[in-house]
């Protein structure tokens, strides 16, 4: 079965500093996805991480891959109260007959404090 | 483009009672998903479709149905709603083609059960 554990589950920052977000997950994969999600809304994709070592910038977010480790982090540089929301990293069990599915974290309340 | 589109996106419900929500997409996707989202859990995926006609069990598939008898519908089913059904749902779809797969959600239909 596979398990997906994020750290911290909620995390409380001040604008201009930096933070990560950790992703664990239990079995092999090499697909990686991070969701945010604002307050009584949908989910919207933020990055898809597809290989070992993969890096994906979006402005102020950072997002890192490393399938040998099976941990992928989300960094924060210079937070902005625009980046508080709920960030959700999504896993798929690296098999053929299940490529499609996806094993979500418990999501990582992120609140930006001016 | 509406992408993906659940109804109703707020209902309430009384033990015993049974609904359908319908999740309709506009993409031309091959895949579907119900999840349900309650606090503190993430989102957990109920049941899925990789096709027209096709439908599979997820992480958490009992007290619910689905179908899919045209592509672009989703169908999930509650026969006798349960107080531990009250959740927000979100339906999901995706392509099957390319390496990433990304899901795109709909906004979600919250459930309440008396």
């Amino acid at each position: 079965e596979l398990k997906v554990e994020q750290n911290p589950l909620f995390l409380s920052m001040q604008e201009g500093k930096n933070y990560t977000i950790y992703c664990n997950y239990s079995t092999t994969s090499d697909r990686l996805y991070w969701y945010r999600q604002d307050p009584g809304k949908s989910l919207e994709s933020l990055f898809v991480l597809l290989s070992n070592g993969a890096v994906k910038q979006e402005g102020r977010l950072m997002a890192s891959l490393d399938t040998k480790a099976r941990l992928s982090t989300l960094h924060i540089t210079a937070a902005v109260h625009d980046l508080s929301a709920t960030y959700f990293c999504a896993v798929v069990l690296n098999s053929g007959g299940s490529n499609y599915k996806l094993t979500f974290g418990k999501g990582t309340l992120l609140t930006v404090n001016p | 483009n509406a992408g993906v589109t659940q109804t109703p996106k707020f209902r309430v419900l009384k033990t015993g009672q049974s609904m359908t929500l319908l999740c309709a997409q506009d993409m031309n996707h091959e895949y579907m998903y119900w999840y349900r989202q309650d606090p503190g859990m993430g989102l957990r995926l109920i049941h899925y479709s990789v096709g027209e006609g096709t439908t599979a069990k997820g992480e958490v598939p009992d007290g619910y149905n689905v179908s899919r008898l045209k592509k672009q519908n989703f169908l999930l089913g509650l026969e006798s709603a349960a107080p531990s059904q009250t959740s927000v749902y979100f339906c999901a779809s995706s392509p099957n083609q390319g390496v990433s797969n990304v899901l795109t959600f709909g906004a979600g239909s919250r459930l309440t059960v008396l």
